[in-house]
Parts: structure tokens; sequence; C-alpha cells
């Protein structure tokens, strides 16, 4: 079955380092990937995603590009802030599975100033 | 945008009583909707599908008389956790699936319940 790993956390960054949170995937069709992030509290945002092969999703500084020769979706980011402390979740979904999403296990991030 | 509400944000009970959460599609039509189950620093997990006009269709170990899930139109999909116990208490997601052309959808997700039971 379709399955999501991610890198376990938590990582601690002081700001304006470079950040890499690495994500593996299995999947028997062509899932879309995702990246979400859950702020405390709160329920998930959708941060990213790519639809196909070497689609590369972005937004607000964050980037990650569809791997299929390495089944990987890492998301990174030049110079993170204290902002960025979250929690982050990579994701897949795909029409094989009624488009379910799977979810890795998350990785927080600390960002300290 | 879409936007998927949840309610409530969070909710307080007496162990042994119900506990009904709701999940509405605002600006799109929704046949499909999921209910994931997060527990503290921890992943979400998959509980059910919930299939407008049709019964929902449980993952495995999840118990469906207690999670009973009841679609009863395309923008609303409602969770009853029955006879809560401490061990219920948990964070509550919802997600609706819009489609955006062939056979790409997008999950839109609600901003949760955290259910206590005491």
């Amino acid at each position: 079955g379709n399955s999501v790993t991610q890198m376990e956390g938590p990582v601690t960054l002081s700001e304006e380092a470079f950040l890499t949170i690495n994500c593996t995937y299995t999947a028997t069709g062509y899932p879309s990937l995702f990246w979400y992030v859950q702020y405390p509290g709160e329920g998930l945002q959708l941060l990213l995603k790519a639809t196909k092969a070497d689609d590369k999703g972005s937004n607000k500084g964050f980037e990650a590009t569809y791997r299929k020769e390495t089944t990987s979706f890492h998301l990174e980011k030049g110079s993170v802030q204290v902002s960025d402390s979250a929690v982050y979740f990579c994701a897949l979904s795909d029409n094989t599975g009624g488009f379910k999403t799977i979810f890795g296990a998350g990785t927080r991030l600390f960002v300290k100033a | 945008g879409a936007v998927v509400s949840q309610h409530p944000s969070r909710v307080i009970c007496k162990s042994g009583t119900s506990v009904k959460i709701e999940c509405r599609s605002l600006d799109f039509q929704a046949t499909t909707m999921f209910w994931y189950r997060q527990f503290p620093k921890q992943s979400l997990m998959l509980m059910a599908t919930s299939n407008e006009g049709s019964k929902a269709t449980y993952e495995q170990g999840v118990e469906k008389d207690k999670f009973l899930i009841n679609h009863a139109s395309l923008t609303l999909s409602t969770l009853t956790v029955t006879s809560a116990h401490p061990e219920d208490s948990s964070f509550y997601i919802c997600s609706a699936h819009r489609s955006t052309g062939g056979m790409n959808t997008e999950a839109f997700f609600g901003q949760g319940t955290r259910l206590t039971v005491v």
C-alpha cells in the first residue's frame, strides 16, 4: 500500500539557517505529493504541492521537487524564520486509493531567534 | 478559495455522553469527505471515508458503532463519537476533496476539533 516516510524531529535551527526535511514515498499509482503545515493548536494548511514527476512546488520561500527516480519530495527553505516554527507533514494522494491522503509522521521544527 | 469549516473547534464532554462534530464544505460540493484522528505529537490517522448518500467506509481497527458518520448532503458530513470515554480524547480533523480537473483533486482540511472527555 501507499506510505510516506519523513525524517524524525524535532529539528531545531537558528533564524536564517537552511532547512531540509526529507520525505520519501511508496505508491502503486501516480500520486500527487504535498507538504502541509500545522501551527500549534490549529488544523492543517496546504503549504505546497506537486502533481507529477519533476514538478516543483513552492510557497512562502519553501520548495519541494517531485523526484520519481528517488521517490522523494524533500522540503527546503533557504532562510527560516521564527514564525516557521510548526509541524510539517509530507503527504500523498492518488486515485488508486480513492483520493485518500496518506500522511507522514510529521516533523516538528523549532526556529530560535 | 475553497474552505472547509469544522465545528466545534473545542469540546469537553462527560464520559458516557455523545459528541457530534460537523464538517462543511462552504463553497463547493463534496461527495467524499474524510475523517482523521491525531494523537498528541503524532501524525494524522485516517479513520473513515464519508460518502454522500451511502455508508461510510471505515479503516481497519476503527469501530463503526463508536464513530458514527453521516454524510447527509453534498456539503455536510458529521462524526458522532458515541458513549465517549477518556481514551477518545483527541484532535479530529475532516477533509473534503474538490475536483481540479481530470483525475486530480485538491484536499481542503477543516481547522480540527479538540475533544476532551472527562
